[in-house]
């Protein structure tokens, strides 16, 4: 069973569309990330919700909502896509604490055209 | 926000020799965990050392803190080409979020 699986894997799209990628864990967890690794491999945190409420919201433009319709699931939708979008988007999740280990998905591997 | 730095950026040594990566952080913190990243893969939790231990083992992994340096360490023995990835550390902060080293890119050669 995947413990933090997220769709699609490969998201290629043109510049201005709008897109959805969407995350579910299973593993009971109440608190889910969505970072952004670039192509340097650095990880940024974008958000991040607990039990469903937006608890770390960092700087990212407004074109990128998400969304937790339950604990289990936080989606992300991005508007007006742009070349800068282009990267690698992951979701995690875990207990709420900094001591506490979190969970990663395998990735969306997002390539603007 | 990146507050870590691992050093070196990329290594790359013999299967069966150890490979040391180092972190260094800005802040105090409460504690520090280390991730692997395989090529094409998420993130996984290797080990987590709180800001009162100083050492921590786990199979080949060998894990140091040093609190007055800011800085921690990552000793894998006996490497292997499955250890080829990414290594990366975190570190806890006020907000619940992890701050990301840049990672080390190690290479393991058969």
């Amino acid at each position: 069973d995947t413990a933090v699986s997220q769709t699609p894997k490969y998201l290629v799209t043109q510049m201005g569309n709008d897109k959805s990628i969407k995350c579910e864990q299973n593993l009971g967890h109440d608190t889910m990330y969505w970072y952004k690794q670039d192509s340097k491999k650095f990880l940024k945190i974008m958000f991040s919700y607990n039990n469903k409420e937006l608890i770390i919201n960092e700087t990212v433009p407004n074109r990128f909502s998400p969304k937790s319709p339950d604990k289990a699931h936080l989606n992300l939708h991005i508007n007006s896509l742009e070349l800068g979008d282009s990267a690698v988007y992951f979701c995690a999740s875990s207990q709420l604490g900094g001591n506490q280990p979190q969970h990663f998905g395998d990735g969306t591997r997002l390539s603007i055209l | 926000s990146q507050q870590g730095e691992e050093d070196p950026q990329a290594l790359s040594i013999q299967e069966g020799e150890n490979a040391t990566m180092n972190c260094s952080y800005k802040t105090s913190i409460n504690n520090l965990q280390w991730y692997r990243q395989n090529s094409g893969r998420g993130l996984v939790h290797l080990i987590l050392i709180r800001s009162n231990e100083r050492e921590k083992h786990s199979g080949r992994l060998r894990v140091t803190l040093d609190t007055s340096k800011k800085s921690s360490s990552l000793l894998i023995t006996a490497s292997r080409a499955a250890d080829t990835a990414s290594y990366f550390c975190a570190t806890d902060s006020s907000n619940y979020q992890l701050i990301w080293g840049a990672g080390t890119k190690l290479i393991i050669k058969p």
